[in-house]
């Protein structure tokens, strides 16, 4: 069975510094895709990025970029240059697919606080 | 615009009166997903439907049913509702059969007493 840790309950970060938020997982699959979203206090679910098993290279969307590293079984999401904006729960999710089964597995979320 | 809409935004109901919440996609996605989210744990996958006539259990099926019989549409039925399925639902679709971001509906709030 596939399991997502988000260690972090909550957690504050200086307007325009760097934060990171750690996602590990947990999976025997060699196949899979992980993401993050992000739900501001308005509720809707965003989707901020995305990286495949096999990516070789690290994804990056703007200012977010996901710090893959295979043998740890980490996705830490990474944002630059924080912005009251970014005030969110941030989830971390992982996709697997295998013939007519393809089920996703969330973390209990992050929940990000920027501090002017 | 492409979208998943959700209804109801918001229900209270009576523990055992079946409810159905009604999730429609106009994006042709082949895949579709029901969610509840509750407090520190996060989303959980209820069911999940590979295309037309094909669907499978999540994580937490438990005193949930779906069907789908349209591509655009995933209801989700409630037969007997109790106070333990309070939660916020949402529902997602995405292309299937592969690693694909999916695009969330905007959340049914139900509670049930």
């Amino acid at each position: 069975a596939q399991k997502i840790t988000q260690t972090q309950p909550g957690m504050f970060v200086q307007e325009k510094e760097a934060v990171t938020l750690d996602c590990t997982y947990d999976t025997s699959d060699q196949s899979y895709g992980l993401f993050w979203y992000k739900q501001p206090s308005s509720g809707e679910m965003i989707f901020l990025i995305y990286q495949g098993s096999y990516d070789e290279q690290n994804a990056t969307e703007g200012r977010y970029s996901l710090n893959f590293q295979k043998a740890r079984k980490s996705a830490n999401l990474v944002i630059s240059a924080s912005q009251l904006g970014d005030s969110a729960m941030y989830f971390c999710a992982m996709i697997f697919v295998s013939g007519g089964y393809q089920k996703v597995t969330f973390g209990t979320g992050t929940k990000l606080q920027v501090i002017p | 615009e492409a979208q998943v809409t959700q209804n109801p935004r918001y229900l209270i109901t009576v523990t055992g009166k079946k409810l159905t919440v009604t999730c429609s996609q106009n994006m042709n996605h082949e895949y579709m997903s029901w969610y509840r989210q509750d407090p520190g744990l996060g989303l959980r996958q209820i069911y999940y439907s590979m295309n037309v006539e094909v669907t499978d259990k999540g994580d937490v099926p438990e005193g949930y049913k779906v069907s789908r019989k349209e591509k655009r549409n995933f209801p989700l039925i409630l037969e007997s509702p109790s106070p333990n399925q309070t939660s916020l639902y949402f529902c997602a679709s995405s292309l299937g059969g592969g690693f694909y971001e999916q695009y969330f509906g905007p959340g049914t709030r139900l509670t049930v007493t």
